[in-house]
């Protein structure tokens, strides 16, 4: 069964820090691997997406994540943090499009000027 | 462009009494639909979900039920709340061909049992 863990339930950065949040999956074939922000009482946002192409993936707001399939990983990170950036982010797997998302169970990033 | 709405935005239910919420998505054809409930400390987890009219698959036995009457909306749907019944309620919409992957969310209603 897919599972999905993020290391980490609240992570804390100076503004203008560097930002990394971790994600590890476990799935049987090659995934689909999804980074989503929540920002409190909205819904999901679609930060970036790996499926397949590009093991280096660019999404919105100046996040990137990077498919690492001999370690499983799919760690979201941003250079520089804004204090815009302070929400909850959660990563999420399914291994065929179209179906259930399997989600972590999410990381709170708090960003200090 | 697409968009997905969901109502009502907030919602303060007695336990024992009925439940619908509704999802709409405007601007695309024979969407998946999926309902997924965010509950404090149980993270996000995905109720239902449906690949065309009249066709729903349930993904966790419980007290909630769900209908696809039309090709864009989506309802969620109760006959006794139940206290564990609380969160908050997204919908989601994924595309044909290459957009079948990505879920797109809507803003979510919560739902509080008292």
């Amino acid at each position: 069964a897919q599972s999905v863990t993020q290391l980490g339930s609240h992570v804390s950065v100076s503004e203008g820090a560097l930002v990394l949040l971790r994600c590890n999956y476990s799935s049987s074939v090659p995934p689909y691997l999804f980074w989503y922000v929540q920002y409190p009482n909205q819904g999901l946002q679609l930060l970036l997406k790996y499926t397949s192409a590009a093991t280096l993936v660019k999404g919105i707001n100046g996040f990137e994540a990077e498919f690492k399939k001999s370690e499983t990983s799919f760690h979201l990170t941003k250079p520089s943090a804004h204090m815009s950036d302070a929400a909850e982010y959660f990563c999420a797997v399914s291994d065929q499009a179209g179906t259930a998302l399997i989600f972590g169970k999410g990381t709170t990033l708090s960003v200090s000027s | 462009s697409q968009t997905i709405h969901q109502w009502p935005a907030t919602l303060v239910q007695p336990v024992g009494s009925p439940l619908s919420l509704e999802c709409t998505v405007e601007g695309t054809s024979n969407p998946n639909l999926y309902w997924y409930r965010q509950a404090a400390g149980r993270g996000l987890q995905l109720l239902f979900y449906s690949v065309g009219i009249g066709q729903i698959s349930s993904e966790v036995p419980q007290n909630l039920s769900a209908s696809r009457p039309q090709d864009r909306q989506f309802i969620l749907s109760s006959k006794k709340l139940l206290l564990s019944d609380s969160g908050f309620y997204l919908c989601a919409w994924s595309g044909g061909g290459a957009q079948t992957d990505t879920q797109y969310f809507g803003p979510g209603t919560r739902l509080t049992v008292l």
